[in-house]
């Protein structure tokens, strides 16, 4: 099983619509970024968490970490087709561990 | 736009053949990570570079090696090639090497393999 585990996999929302993706660790988080990819494309990095209770916005994406559940939730508010994407969690252990990704498509 | 650039984009090869990929860092990055996407094992860290030392390596096979030049830009080589090496081949930059924001990694747009 990965050590990063990423729900759903896969999300189609109608716009303006909010979504959470959730990420969740086998082993404890000491750190979690979360990226987005554009299909076939590279990874644009959105926020690092590194706190437990930690908790930051971007635009209308908020991601929290909590530390005790080994998690991390990305949300996104009112969706827009421009958040339509791959979005992937990684861990920090020295080198980044990634999750599979959720597949976010957002219904004009 | 990242400030990592990699070239090529596209390369299209043949089974048994060499290629070599390459990247520049964003400016002033000292380290370099090579990363392998594909579909059925996602994105795995292949190895990492700091100031042309090798630091850490993954899963990477035997069959392919990397380096990191006096100038930081680094190169992949990826030789023997099989049907399996088809993926999307990215590399990231972080300015120092370690954990946290400061060292946050920022990717290239990646180099798409194809072997035929």
């Amino acid at each position: 099983s990965q050590e990063l585990e990423q729900s759903p996999q896969s999300l189609i929302v109608q716009e303006g619509k909010n979504l959470t993706i959730n990420c969740t660790s086998s082993k404890t988080l000491y750190g979690l970024y979360w990226y987005k990819q554009k299909y076939g494309e590279g990874l644009i990095f959105l926020m690092m968490l590194q706190k437990g209770g930690e908790e930051k916005s971007h635009e209308k994406i908020t991601a929290k970490l909590d530390e005790k559940k080994q998690q991390s939730s990305l949300h996104i508010t009112a969706s827009q087709p421009s958040h339509a994407g791959i979005y992937l969690c990684g861990a920090d252990r020295g080198k980044l561990i990634f999750g599979q990704g959720t597949e976010l498509s957002v219904k004009p | 736009d990242s400030g990592v650039t990699q070239t090529p984009k596209h390369l299209i090869t043949a089974t048994g053949q060499r290629v070599t990929l390459r990247c520049s860092p964003r400016s002033g990055d000292l380290s370099v990570y090579w990363y392998q996407q594909s579909l059925d094992q996602g994105l795995q860290f292949l190895i990492h570079y700091y100031n042309g030392e090798e630091r850490a390596k993954g899963n990477i096979l035997e069959r392919f090696s990397a380096q990191q030049f006096p100038d930081l830009h680094s190169e992949l080589n990826l030789s023997s090639l099989e049907l399996g090496d088809s993926a999307l081949y990215f590399c990231a930059s972080s300015a120092r090497t370690g954990t946290g924001l400061k060292n946050t990694q920022y990717f290239g747009p990646g180099t798409r393999l194809t072997v035929l």
